[in-house]
């Protein structure tokens, strides 16, 4: 059963505390992308990955911080740092050399 | 994001045909998607074009890409309820050699009976 999964689709986090999102792909992509995604905006890019053991910012990487250790994994950690992180992050996949990416289901961050 | 603009919501009939718009600023954009959203989901790849094409055709889906006004349309034939959910546009500029998108804000598609 091929695809990306992201896990927990629901997770709650208290002021100050950090929190990492996983996201897994076992469709062989060399790429992967975390999205941020507020209530009636588009998708804004947090990190992105070409290849395992190296990423780089995307426009609101402030707060957040990535690893690549293998090419399946990419987690996410929200730190503390991030002033406003409720939001709904969405993780993609894709061939490197092309621009199509493919989405995970999400996961939905509420800081209580 | 600001390189790609769409209209924010589009209600049509059920059994009607929906047309969403978008354009974008990158000339040298070599592909063009369109992605599907439902609420509290990811977003599901409905098409994506070449931009040396002008039309491509996919069952009840149309793209229509015009590289002169760097407009480009979906066109759903035959709505059906299922079909409301947010539509966005994305872009893929040449000039980004590592492959990323530009999204547009979203459509927000209704269904109406």
């Amino acid at each position: 059963d091929g695809g990306i999964t992201q896990s927990p689709k629901y997770l709650f986090r208290k002021e100050g505390q950090n929190v990492t999102l996983s996201c897994e792909q076992n469709l062989n992509h060399d790429a992967m992308y975390w999205y941020r995604q507020d209530p009636g905006q588009g998708l804004r890019l947090i990190y992105y990955s070409q290849i395992v053991n190296d990423f780089q910012k995307g426009d609101i990487a402030e707060g957040y911080s990535v690893s690549r250790e293998k090419k399946e994994s990419f987690p996410l950690t929200v730190t503390s740092a991030q002033k406003n992180p409720t939001a709904f992050y969405l993780c993609a996949s894709g061939l490197a050399g092309t621009g199509t990416q493919y989405f995970g289901p999400g996961t939905r961050l509420t800081v209580l | 994001g600001e390189d790609v603009e769409q209209s924010l919501f589009l209600s049509v009939r059920e059994g009607d045909s929906s047309v969403i718009n978008c354009t974008y600023t990158d000339s040298s954009s070599t592909y063009l998607y369109w992605y599907k959203q439902e609420p509290g989901a990811g977003l599901q790849l409905l098409t994506y074009i070449f931009s040396n094409m002008d039309m491509k055709q996919d069952q009840r889906l149309t793209v229509l890409l015009n590289k002169k006004d760097k407009h480009l349309s979906l066109r759903i034939a035959d709505t059906q309820t299922g079909d409301s959910a947010i539509y966005f546009c994305a872009e893929s500029p040449e000039r980004s050699n590592d492959y990323k998108l530009s999204f547009g804000a979203g459509t927000t598609v209704t269904v109406r009976a």
